[in-house]
């Protein structure tokens, strides 16, 4: 199993850009979520999934967007990039609720 | 509001010696709390867990230990290695129950000293 898989690693954008960041993982959790992680800071909760078909928001969802058609995907989209979108974003999935599981993380800056 | 958060940011230690990483925590109705260590340029990776019914949880080299009187938790790492250099979080399932994820700490720093 490959886990959980993040694309791409780095993107440097432009304010007011958009880009899709994507999460597969193949372990077949229910629960997939989006965390960013700000320097010298813990995760923050964006959104999050608990199955195909429904999703929701976190502590920080604002300026972002998800969807998740399918088990496996779970891909987060930033409409208008702002510097305050600056930051690595981690996606994790589980089985349970509690125990997940992270990507390798993407690492964004708008500039 | 309430919140996770470690008493040190940083954590320096000799090779061979054991580590104890501490947390605090506020909300009293978390019942379920995990440590992760998040090594440079990598996503955070399940290290033990332990629920609120408990007071200790060992796994390999690493214990987990459970204060619910004074809302506190801590990791002890035996015999560290060179490879435990890491950030360590702690992270609580906040309401207790909820799909909402974890709430994280912001995180040790632990030094391995040659």
């Amino acid at each position: 199993n490959a886990g959980v898989t993040q694309t791409p690693k780095f993107r440097i954008l432009k304010i007011g850009q958009s880009m899709t960041l994507q999460c597969t993982q193949d372990m077949n959790h229910n629960y997939m979520y989006w965390y960013r992680q700000d320097p010298g800071m813990g995760l923050k909760l964006i959104y999050y999934s608990v199955g195909a078909g429904i999703t929701d928001k976190g502590e920080v969802p604002n300026g972002y967007n998800v969807s998740r058609s399918t088990t496996e995907d779970f891909p987060l989209r930033l409409e208008l990039a702002a510097p305050s979108q600056t930051s690595v974003y981690f996606c994790a999935s589980s089985q349970q609720v509690y125990e997940q599981y992270f990507g390798p993380g993407t690492r964004l800056t708008v500039t | 509001g309430e919140s996770v958060g470690l008493h040190l940011p940083t954590l320096s230690v000799q090779e061979g010696d054991n580590s104890i990483i501490n947390c605090a925590y506020s909300n009293s109705a978390s019942d379920y709390f995990i440590w992760y260590k998040q090594e440079s340029g990598k996503g955070p990776q399940f290290i033990i867990d332990i629920r609120s019914n408990m007071d200790k949880r060992q796994g390999q080299r690493v214990t987990v230990l459970l204060n619910k009187t004074v809302k506190h938790l801590s990791l002890q790492i035996a015999a560290t290695q060179p490879g435990d250099s890491a950030v360590y979080f702690c992270a609580e399932n906040g309401s207790g129950g909820g799909a909402d994820g974890l709430t994280f700490g912001k995180g040790t720093h632990l030094i391995i000293q040659p």
